[in-house]
């Protein structure tokens, strides 16, 4: 089955340190992964995705993303934390056999000043 | 370029009662999905549209229903509300309906139903 798991349901982190919000997703085809963001009572916003090519991704914000074949994982990350990075994260997957994108469940990240 | 734009944004609706939530996509995007966000169900697929054909549908009740247009505008309709149904409903748009494509969303409409 398709599916997408993010094991935190909360991240926090001070500023200027490094972020990680983890996602991992079920083998089943060759997978696409997605980070959105959400800001209260607003919807999501695109931050990066994979398809295929080189592991690393950077996206919006600084924010990069590390496709891990044999691990099954598409970790969030950025160097220095901000503030104004406290949200609400989701990863996608989503398949070559089908257009449906899956959300995994969110992980708030509260970043402190 | 606009994005995607939802309306209502709020309203609130009682039990029983049906409501329909609109959706403009991106101007050229022709696949337009629903999803439903709530606290403890997280977010939900509903339904794909493109070229007017739904293409994937999730795992929701008959009640749910939705329907694009030509100029690739959407609705979904909810009939027969229940109290469970308060959510948010996300409405995004993507140029085509290919794995793999980016999907854009608007900023939602709040459904409350008493």
């Amino acid at each position: 089955a398709q599916s997408v798991a993010q094991p935190e349901d909360q991240v926090n982190v001070a500023e200027g340190n490094p972020l990680t919000v983890k996602c991992t997703y079920s083998v089943s085809g060759n997978p696409y992964l997605f980070w959105y963001v959400q800001y209260p009572n607003r919807g999501l916003q695109f931050l990066l995705k994979y398809i295929t090519g080189d592991n690393l991704v950077k996206g919006s914000y600084g924010f990069e993303a590390e496709f891990n074949k044999s691990q099954t994982s598409f970790h969030l990350k950025k160097p220095s934390a901000l503030v104004s990075d406290s949200a609400l994260y989701f990863c996608a997957v989503s398949y070559v056999e089908t257009s449906k994108i899956i959300f995994g469940s969110g992980t708030r990240l509260s970043i402190r000043p | 370029k606009a994005g995607v734009t939802q309306t209502p944004r709020y309203l609130i609706k009682t039990r029983g009662q049906q409501v329909t939530l609109s959706c403009s996509p991106i101007s050229g995007h022709r696949s337009v999905s629903w999803y439903q966000q709530t606290p403890g169900q997280g977010l939900q697929f509903l339904f794909e549209y493109f070229s007017e054909t739904q293409r994937n549908k999730g795992n929701f009740p008959g009640r749910f229903s939705g329907r694009q247009f030509s100029n690739s505008r959407s609705e979904m309709n909810v009939s027969t509300l229940e109290l469970g149904d308060s959510a948010l409903y996300l409405c995004a748009s993507s140029s085509t309906s290919s794995s793999g494509n980016t999907i854009y969303f608007g900023e939602g409409s709040w459904l409350t139903v008493v």
